[in-house]
């Protein structure tokens, strides 16, 4: 059973223009949301995370907003650069106690053409 | 420079062998996390260690083992009792009692088992 899902397995977006990639979660526990980027043969890089007490939290180019009543957060680039072409993953865990494990997505693949 | 390493990047086995990779992290964190991803799939737990001396399994440890002697280091043995061993292994680590969950990557090895 997947708790957290992207259900867009790619993106395509030109250079300068939005991306928005998904994930919907389905766990009511998970109140700590994370997004990394990974290129191939390489490990994964921390974006951006949202703790539930917010429903948005920027860094630059990149802003995560989280609806709680639906369970679905989504990332922002604004604006996408070719080099942002990489593999995105949306990840989850409850905060509390001393649980520290991280639920993840599939990953989208996000391709920003020039 | 503080990171996690991983070595070596790419490893060859033959089937029926035991093999170990290594991880370590000058990061002073004291929570580790290995990962395998397959093509297609998100990361997924294999085992995970919050203190020297103690770890837990993850959703996927069958055919798994690892060991927590050091802060520093926490290698992965897989065994010949692992049906599937081929596959992209990630090694994390994580502080605790920050209130941020966020795990950093090390670059990942990719193990070929014939």
């Amino acid at each position: 059973d997947q708790q957290v899902k992207q259900n867009s397995p790619s993106l395509s977006v030109q250079e300068g223009r939005i991306s928005i990639l998904n994930c919907d979660y389905t766990n009511s526990m998970f109140d700590y949301f994370l997004w990394y980027k990974k290129y191939p043969a390489e490990g994964p890089t921390f974006l951006i995370s949202i703790s539930s007490i917010k429903d948005k939290n920027e860094d630059g180019r990149f802003t995560v907003f989280l609806n709680k009543s639906a369970k679905h957060l989504s990332l922002h680039i604004v604006p996408s650069q070719p080099g942002d072409s990489a593999v995105y993953f949306c990840a989850a865990s409850p905060s509390g106690g001393s649980n520290y494990k991280l639920t993840f997505g599939k990953g989208t693949l996000l391709t920003v053409n020039p | 420079d503080g990171g996690i390493t991983q070595s070596p990047k790419y490893l060859f086995r033959k089937e029926g062998q035991n093999v170990t990779l290594s991880c370590e992290q000058n990061l002073n964190h004291d929570a580790m996390y290995w990962y395998r991803q397959d093509p297609g799939q998100g990361l997924r737990l294999i085992y995970y260690s919050q203190i020297v001396n103690d770890f837990q399994k993850g959703d996927i440890a069958e055919g798994y083992s690892v060991s927590r002697e050091k802060k520093e280091s926490f290698p992965l043995t897989v065994t010949s009792a692992q049906k599937n061993p081929t596959a992209f292994y990630l090694c994390a680590s994580s502080q605790s009692g920050t209130g941020r969950l966020e795990q950093y990557f090390g670059p990942g090895t990719r193990l070929t088992v014939t």
